[in-house]
């Protein structure tokens, strides 16, 4: 079946901008997760998806940065007013969620790569 | 603190060697679980292996083969026989809490000369 998709695959924007990275988990998959790839910081998580909510946003780096999700599948990651600091690759996975436990591995998408200006 | 340290940055070797990529991690939670996700050069990160800490038996995959040891909080991975197209940044992750999210080692880079 289809894996998880990510649009755009690259992104060049201007500093101050916003920006919104989409994500398709692969279907029926209740859990979603955005990370980020980055050469200084490594593969770092952003934000946790069960379902439409998010239980865990610890890894948003600030208010800038929001994500959402509708009807259990497609998720949006949103940064404000971008700064060259957020460059990097913003990597979608999914998996299955059963009973909200750590045990499902997750399945990663290609990632969009942005570059800010 | 939930940490896991991949202490080699890059190794090189010849085609048809034995190689080990090691993996350390620290958690305090006795239930969790490590992944290991492999990152060729097209980039996308792809699933090889996930244990459990109640599971320290090792596991063989055909070349791949892996060594968890909770005694020395190790989670290592061995190819056997490597092949060029075994060139890629190998990751090392936990997952510990409700809701998985995965902390990664800095990844090891390896490269299989022919």
């Amino acid at each position: 079946g289809a894996g998880v998709s990510q649009s755009p695959s690259n992104k060049v924007t201007e500093k101050g901008k916003d920006v919104e990275l989409r994500c398709d988990p692969i279907s029926g998959h209740t859990a979603l997760y955005w990370y980020r790839q980055s050469l200084g910081q490594g593969l770092e998580f952003l934000i946790y998806f069960q379902g439409n909510s998010a239980p865990d946003k610890s890894g948003l780096p600030s208010d800038r940065f929001s994500a959402e999700r509708t009807g259990g599948s497609v998720s949006t990651l949103t940064i404000q007013r971008t700064q060259q600091e957020d460059s990097a690759v913003y990597l979608c996975a999914s998996s299955l969620g059963r009973y909200y436990t750590q045990k499902d591995e997750q399945y990663f998408g290609p990632g969009t790569r942005l570059t800010v200006t | 603190a939930q940490k896991v340290t991949q202490a080699q940055t890059e190794i090189s070797v010849v085609e048809k060697e034995d190689v080990t990529l090691d993996c350390v991690y620290e958690t305090r939670d006795t239930t969790y679980y490590l992944f290991w996700y492999k990152q060729p050069p097209s980039g996308e990160l792809v699933f090889l292996i996930r244990r459990n800490s109640f599971d320290e038996q090792n596991e063989i995959s055909g070349r791949y083969s892996w060594n968890f040891q909770k005694s020395t909080s190790s989670f290592n991975f061995t190819i056997t026989a490597s092949q060029v197209v075994d060139s890629a940044v190998y990751f090392c992750a936990l997952a510990y809490n409700q809701g998985g999210k995965l902390i990664f080692g800095q990844g090891t880079e390896l490269s299989v000369k022919p």
